[in-house]
């Protein structure tokens, strides 16, 4: 039962890079976000999406490109990262039924740093 | 969006009970109170939830004020392995915002 799984756990990228932070899960659930917590500090809201085809923004939406091109899967895009981006990433997922009592299924997170 | 205020960081004994106070005071009329607790080095996890009656499960309990502008999570009996971020969330009706906050530290003294 893999729930939430996000690739790669570590990642190291130069100021400038690009890259793309892997999300997956396999329990049909529409909702599906990304996170970021800074040390010392609590979760902040990226991007959301309610389903294929449907993205929405967060808390800190700049810098970051997201699509959801299937239910399983919602990809993030750093396009030229910056030293701000180091942090780390959480992938959460739920299921759109049963309103706002869903519950929110979290994965282990992914650690970027950028030099 | 309705904002949550929640102390840094709490201290308990292991095995005596933990109230984490959490206050919500423009907290629409729909809004679910959220709580979700993060381990270190894992994402959050769901603890219990609640709109306005006192709500039990195997983890805690949450009891809500009857003005709903505050809440308190219920550990009944802390454990070492309670100790954790505790994060009260509102989760306004319409969308699907869930914003943390900083949440509550509990440290768990053996």
């Amino acid at each position: 039962n893999a729930g939430v799984t996000q690739t790669p756990k570590f990642q190291v990228l130069k100021t400038g890079q690009s890259m793309t932070l892997q999300c997956a899960q396999d329990m049909n659930h529409e909702y599906m976000s990304w996170y970021r917590q800074d040390p010392g500090m609590g979760l902040r809201l990226i991007h959301y999406s309610v389903g294929a085809g449907i993205t929405d923004q967060g808390e800190v939406p700049n810098g970051y490109n997201v699509s959801r091109s299937t239910t399983e899967d919602f990809p993030l895009r750093l396009l030229s990262a910056a030293p701000s981006q180091t942090s780390v990433y959480f992938c959460a997922s739920r299921a759109l039924a049963g309103g706002h009592t869903g519950e929110l299924f979290f994965g282990e997170g992914s650690r970027l740093t950028v030099l | 969006d309705a904002k949550t205020t929640q102390p840094n960081s709490m201290e308990s004994n292991e095995e005596e009970p933990v109230h984490l106070p959490c206050n919500h005071s423009t907290i629409s009329g729909t809004d679910y109170i959220h709580w979700y607790r993060q381990l270190p080095s894992q994402g959050p996890e769901y603890v219990i939830h609640g709109l306005t009656s006192n709500v039990n499960n195997r983890m805690a309990s949450l009891a809500i004020a009857e003005d709903r502008k505050s809440s308190t999570l219920i550990l009944h009996r802390a454990t070492l392995r309670d100790a954790a971020v505790y994060y009260c969330i509102l989760v306004p009706s319409g969308t699907y915002k869930y914003i943390f906050g900083t949440g509550t530290r509990l440290k768990v003294l053996a």
